[in-house]
């Protein structure tokens, strides 16, 4: 069936880089997307990817996507203290309906 | 920029009790979804809608809970008898097309008690 694989947590020091990795099963995905929650909020898109992309650079963020071995990773340059949250990687599955399952998330500390 | 709009942020009701959550999705979107969250878990898939009928559910989406458009901008969420364990975040979702351009909305804290 259809999962989604991240570690569970990560800890930096500020200013260094930091690197979410996520595997998923569905070899049909369409988009792979990362969101962020900062505690007690909702769901921020952060970006995405679409499944014919290999990288995708969005100002400090820059998404790897390996389909072969169906690896997505976030990487956040020049980590701040604003960037601790849960990350989670979704993937949106085959069919119209664009149901997305989620990872269980990657705690990312963020230390001084 | 266009916002998903939830309503309540927080609802505590009693186990047994029907519990509406509200969702206002943005306005040229068709695709709208329910998720849930129960604390410290995954993010879990519950329901999709599109044209006025649910395209996929999930095996959490029983016959307890049912979604409607009532009059083309809400969208909302019933549990008609609530359990302790459907305490949980509950996010509302949108997008122009189905698995692209996702908006999710704050969340609805639901607390059974």
């Amino acid at each position: 069936g259809e999962d989604v694989e991240q570690s569970l947590f990560l800890s930096v020091r500020e200013g260094d880089s930091s690197v979410i990795n996520c595997t998923y099963t569905d070899s049909s995905s369409t988009y792979l997307y990362w969101y962020k929650q900062e505690p007690g909020a909702g769901l921020q898109l952060l970006t995405y990817i679409f499944s014919n992309m290999d990288m995708k650079q969005d100002q400090r963020l820059t998404v790897l996507l390996n389909k072969k071995d169906k690896h997505l990773s976030l990487r956040i340059a020049d980590t701040q203290t604003g960037d601790s949250a849960i990350y989670f990687c979704a993937e949106s599955t085959s069919g119209n309906t664009g149901k997305l399952i989620f990872g269980q998330g990657t705690t990312l500390q963020v230390k001084p | 920029e266009p916002e998903v709009t939830q309503t309540p942020s927080h609802q505590v009701t009693q186990m047994g009790q029907e519990v509406i959550l509200r969702c206002v999705p943005i306005s040229n979107h068709l695709y709208f979804y329910w998720y849930r969250q129960i604390l410290g878990q995954k993010v879990e898939f519950l329901v999709s809608f599109y044209n006025n009928e649910i395209s996929e559910k999930s095996e959490i989406f029983d016959d307890q809970f049912s979604v409607e458009r009532p009059d083309g901008s809400n969208f909302t969420l019933k549990i008609r008898s609530t359990k302790l364990e459907d305490s949980a975040m509950y996010f509302c979702a949108s997008s122009a097309t189905g698995g692209r351009g996702y908006t999710f909305g704050s969340g609805t804290r639901l607390t059974v008690v």
